[in-house]
This record gives C-alpha cells, structure tokens and sequence, in this order.
C-alpha cells in the first residue's frame, strides 16, 4: 500500500525556518517524481515546489522561490522542504504529493499533510 | 502561464440529479495533461480523473471527464450523498501544476 506521511509541522514566527518531511512507503520513491502542494485556512489547492526522481531537476513556484528548497534522500525513502523566511501567507497544510507515471500527469497519491503557521 | 477558471463556484443538488462542473484554460492545454481531484473536508485530494477523460482506479463510473483545447468539464451522472466534496482541475506544463480555483459540490 502506497503510504505517504509529512511531518515537521508547527507555529513559527514570521521571518523564522522551518523544515518539513514526508516518509515514503510502499512503492520505488526512487523512481517518482515528487511534489509539494499547499493549501491556505479556507482556500485551494497550490502548487509549491517538485523534484525529478533522481533529484537532477527540481522547480518552485514563484511565490516561494529563493526562500524554500525541495530535496530527497532516495536511500531513505524521504521527501523534504525547507522552508525560511517564512511570512504569514506561507500558512497552510503542506501536501506532498506522488507524481503518476505513464499519462498521469497529477497527484495520483497524497499525504495527509502537515499544518505550518506562521505566526507571530 | 495558464489560468485555470473554474465554474459555477457552489453547485447544490439533490441526489440522483446530474451535475455538470467546467474548468476553462486561458490557452490551449494538451488533453493529456488535465487533471481532476476530489477533496473532501480535512482530507487530502483524491485523483478522480486523469488525461481529461480517464477515471483513476476505483473512480465509480458515474464520474466522467471530457473537453479539449480550452474547456473541459467534469460530470457527476447520479449525485450521490457520499459527492459532497470541493472539486479541482489541474494542468500540468513547463514541469509544474496549475489549479482551479475550485467548485462546491453540496447535496441538498
């Protein structure tokens, strides 16, 4: 079974880091890409950040770029986020997301997600 | 970068009717690449449809997907109870995901 679990969540002050994880089971990490969608107190969903299954290419959105960074441990079966200079618009549950393989070009798999608030 | 609009906002039904949700493209957007989800409160989304028109495994068959270039749409056949649920669509190009804004399901 496809398991997916973030976690490292939590209330950090504005200007302040943080860094998210997402433990991978049940299917070769090693062969998905891997993505990180975020989802605002009553809004929709948001793309944030991705990485190819080698790690070789990795893409951010523009609202986040130079201030979060995506990375993964394939030996570890790990997905992570980095996030700093966090500001209050960066509250919301984090998702990491399975990118599908063949003509799935979408989340086929998700995580529960983790709550970060950014809050003074 | 294209602009996924969703419509209508909240569509509330009664069980058994049909319910018909469109998602327009600001440009053309290859068919292959749209997406559509299921989110239901505290819960994560749920891959319903895939290359516009595919249903994802266990999907129940009254949820269909069709459209091309710029509009595409997603059908409920038979509300159901259970299909109380926001709904959003997806596109994927230059190696990220765009969403809609998303439409309200409710089941009167």
């Amino acid at each position: 079974e496809v398991q997916l679990v973030e976690s490292g969540g939590g209330l950090v002050k504005p200007g302040g880091s943080l860094r998210l994880s997402c433990a991978a089971s049940g299917f070769a990490f090693g062969s998905y890409t891997m993505n990180w969608v975020r989802q605002g107190p009553g809004k929709g969903l948001e793309w944030v950040s991705s990485v190819t299954s080698s790690g070789s290419d990795i893409y951010y959105a523009d609202s986040v770029k130079g201030r979060f960074t995506i990375s993964r441990d394939n030996a570890k079966n790990s997905l992570y986020l980095r996030m700093s200079s966090l500001r209050a618009e960066d509250t919301a549950v984090y998702y990491c997301a399975r990118e599908g393989r063949g003509r799935i070009y979408g989340g086929d798999y998700w995580g529960q997600g983790a709550l970060v608030t950014v809050s003074s | 970068d294209i602009v996924l609009t969703q419509s209508p906002g909240t569509l509330s039904l009664s069980p058994g009717e049909r319910a018909t949700l469109s998602c327009r493209a600001s440009q053309s957007v290859n068919s292959n690449y749209l997406t559509w989800y299921q989110q239901k409160p505290g819960q994560a989304p749920r891959l319903l449809i895939y290359g516009a028109s595919i249903r994802a495994t266990g999907i129940p068959d009254r949820f269909s997907g069709s459209g091309s270039g710029t509009d595409f749409s997603l059908t409920i056949s038979r509300l159901e109870p259970e299909d109380s649920a926001m709904y959003y669509c997806q596109q994927y190009g230059s190696s990220l995901w765009t969403f809609g804004q998303g439409t309200k399901v409710e089941i009167k």
